[in-house]
């Protein structure tokens, strides 16, 4: 069975500051992964997907960063963040057969203050 | 513009009686799901329904492709069926490796005693 992992759960974190979320996908080879947003009040939007080990893609640009260093692992960063980047973060993977539905970590919510 | 619509944007229903809850969609589309986003903002994926019904106890779920369209319906509501539920859906005129979703706003459904 797959699992998804997120982590941190929650953070609170200072104007300026620097983040990193990550996200970790067990059980799956290869998996396609996809960073999902959602601001307070928001809709859900995609940030970033990759369908493979160093290729990531940007879907919005937010001032926020992805990588994937490993392939069952997906990095989300900034150096500096903003108040905008508040909200509530998803991870997600699926498998390549198109059309497959798409499994979600249970994110992670961010607080900047 | 948007390109999932759901209605209504809330509904308040006594206990026992049936929801409908409405997504259309503005474009051509591949799949959709329904998810149940808990207070806290993670997603649980309540159907995967590419076209047609599917049925899962209480839960109902309609996709009509050529329609655009998709509908969720809960009979008997319960109390604990209280809370916002997404439609999402992916065009078919991108590839699926992209994972992109594109959510509606949520209906917030309130059960009453």
């Amino acid at each position: 069975a797959q699992t998804i992992h997120q982590w941190p759960v929650a953070e609170i974190k200072a104007v300026g500051s620097p983040l990193s979320l990550g996200c970790t996908i067990k059980g799956k080879s290869s998996p396609n992964l996809y960073w999902y947003w959602q601001a307070t009040g928001g809709t859900l939007q995609q940030l970033f997907y990759s369908i493979t080990v160093g290729q990531v893609e940007s879907v919005v640009q937010l001032n926020l960063s992805a990588s994937r260093p490993k392939d069952d692992q997906f990095i989300l960063s900034t150096e500096k963040l903003l108040l905008s980047h508040s909200g509530f973060y998803l991870c997600a993977w699926r498998g390549t057969i198109s059309n497959e539905r798409l499994f979600f970590g249970h994110g992670t919510k961010l607080s900047v203050l | 513009g948007q390109q999932v619509q759901q209605s209504p944007t809330s509904l308040v229903l006594q206990e026992g009686e049936n929801a409908e809850l409405q997504c259309n969609f503005s474009t051509s589309l591949n799949s959709m799901q329904w998810f149940y986003q808990r207070p806290g903002g993670s997603l649980i994926s309540v159907f995967y329904n590419p076209s047609g019904t599917k049925q899962s106890g209480r839960l109902t779920s309609t996709t009509v492709i050529k329609e655009r369209r998709s509908s969720l319906h809960i009979s008997s509501s319960q109390i604990t069926d209280s809370g916002t539920y997404l439609c999402a859906m992916e065009r078919s005129d991108r590839g699926s490796a992209l994972g992109r979703l594109h959510f509606g706003a949520g209906t917030q459904l309130i059960v009453i005693p």
